[in-house]
């Protein structure tokens, strides 16, 4: 298996752009979590989706961020317009909802390292 | 009072010796444990999972959990310089709007020194 495939792995850009990152979760993987983490915050759940739904988006900073997940294999996470206190790692991460253990194991991609300048 | 709370740290022990990391939570209904290895630069990586009470070896690792008491642990035995790292504790939420969600404790960083 592929594992959780994340682009672009390193993003530099001008406060103000448009910033989008790419997530393909582990196939047949039915949940698909967006956290963002930076050595203040640690880790922090921004939206997840359960089969491309979108169940809870309360970790949204603000109204600049945005998710989709258009298909079972494919998720964007948007900022416009990007501010340098975004700068972090983004991770993508999936998991399979079963009715018995183990469940709701959560496999994380590489991320993506942000930086808005 | 946080959700998922960890032992501060950082953590330092010499090789080969036992560390030992801690972890509660606060939601009782929680049904499932987890422990993630992040090297420096890196993304967490699974290493345990556990479910029941009592005690879950795997290799130099063992998590244990009491969910009476409402805490779990991991336990490295002779611990190696390439097990330096932080380990984040995660618990899943039980049922409602948060099923299949996990919260992340702050991490404790262990450092192995030769």
């Amino acid at each position: 298996d592929a594992g959780v495939i994340q682009s672009p792995r390193h993003e530099v850009t001008e406060m103000g752009q448009e910033v989008t990152l790419r997530c393909k979760p582990i196939s047949g993987h039915d949940y698909l979590f967006w956290y963002r983490q930076t050595m203040m915050r640690g880790l922090e759940l921004l939206i997840y989706f359960n089969n491309n739904v979108p169940i809870d988006d309360s970790g949204m900073p603000e109204d600049r961020f945005s998710a989709k997940m258009p298909n079972a294999s494919f998720s964007t996470l948007k900022i416009q317009p990007s501010e340098p206190r975004d700068s972090a790692v983004y991770f993508c991460a999936s998991s399979f909802a079963e009715p018995r253990p183990p469940y709701y194991e959560q496999y994380f991609g590489p991320g993506t390292r942000l930086t808005v300048t | 009072q946080k959700e998922v709370e960890q032992n501060s740290g950082p953590l330092s022990v010499p090789e080969g010796a036992i560390a030992s990391l801690n972890c509660t939570y606060s939601d009782r209904g929680s049904q499932s444990f987890f422990w993630y290895r992040q090297y420096s630069g890196k993304s967490p990586e699974l290493i345990m999972s556990i479910y029941s009470n009592g005690d879950k070896e795997d290799g130099r690792f063992t998590a244990q959990l009491n969910k009476a008491s409402q805490y779990v642990s991991l336990l490295i035995r002779d611990s190696q310089p390439s097990d330096s790292a932080t380990y984040l504790c995660a618990v899943n939420t039980a049922g409602g709007t948060s099923y299949g969600k996990l919260t992340f404790g702050q991490g404790t960083i262990l450092t192995v020194h030769p």
